[in-house]
């Protein structure tokens, strides 16, 4: 039973142009959802993250929108670099005690030069 | 520098052979996980630990087992048990999972192959 969906599984985007990554969850009790970035050959690290209080978080290029009404959130990269490379997993969790993360399966973005 | 370890960064292994991964961090976090990822099936938990001597199975457990006997350290061991066990593995540590906003760390990385 996969509890976040992540789509699209693979992504092509032109240098410059903006790369969007969606996922849905079922569980409404989700309150932290978490996006990772992976580079090939080496572990995620975390890159951006939001809490339901707010639709909105941007940091740098890299924005999350959420919709909580919708129990979806995205992650939007704009003027997407070849350096932007990588695969990217969304995430949900719950604050809690012994609360484990949730993922999705991944997307892998190619950003051409 | 504080940050997670893994070693061996690759690992042979024949058929019918226990090995076992190594996991060590010095960011003094109370919870650390291990995790299989294959080609398009993201992370799947295999076990995690919130505290030392204590340790819960994952979501695929079946064929590995764990101990945590220091903070520091939680070394994962594939055992001959484990029908498919070619993957790359990862180690991750986190302050206790579901702190508010916890961001689990995670090392570079060990790609086991069974030969």
């Amino acid at each position: 039973q996969q509890q976040v969906k992540q789509s699209p599984q693979s992504l092509i985007v032109q240098k410059g142009g903006i790369s969007i990554i969606n996922c849905a969850y079922e569980n409404t009790a989700f309150d932290y959802f978490p996006w990772y970035q992976q580079f090939p050959g080496k572990g995620p690290a975390l890159l951006i993250a939001i809490r339901p209080d707010v639709s909105e978080k941007k940091e740098g290029r890299f924005t999350i929108s959420f919709n909580k009404s919708a129990k979806q959130f995205s992650l939007h990269i704009m003027d997407s670099q070849p350096g932007d490379s990588a695969t990217y997993f969304c995430a949900a969790s719950r604050t809690g005690n012994n609360r484990k993360l949730i993922w999705g399966l991944g997307t892998s973005l190619a950003v051409n030069p | 520098d504080g940050g997670i370890t893994q070693s061996p960064k690759y690992l042979f292994r024949k058929e019918g052979q226990n090995v076992t991964l190594s996991c060590e961090q010095n960011l003094n976090h109370d919870a650390m996980y291990w995790y299989r990822q294959d080609p398009g099936q993201g992370l799947r938990l295999i076990y995690y630990s919130q505290i030392v001597n204590d340790f819960q199975k994952g979501d695929i457990a079946e064929g590995y087992s764990v101990s945590r006997e220091k903070k520091e350290s939680f070394p994962l061991t594939v055992t001959s048990a484990q029908k498919n066990p070619t993957a790359f593995y990862l180690c991750a540590s986190s302050v206790l999972a579901g702190a508010v906003g916890y961001e689990q760390f995670f090392g570079p990385g060990t790609r086991l192959t069974v030969l």
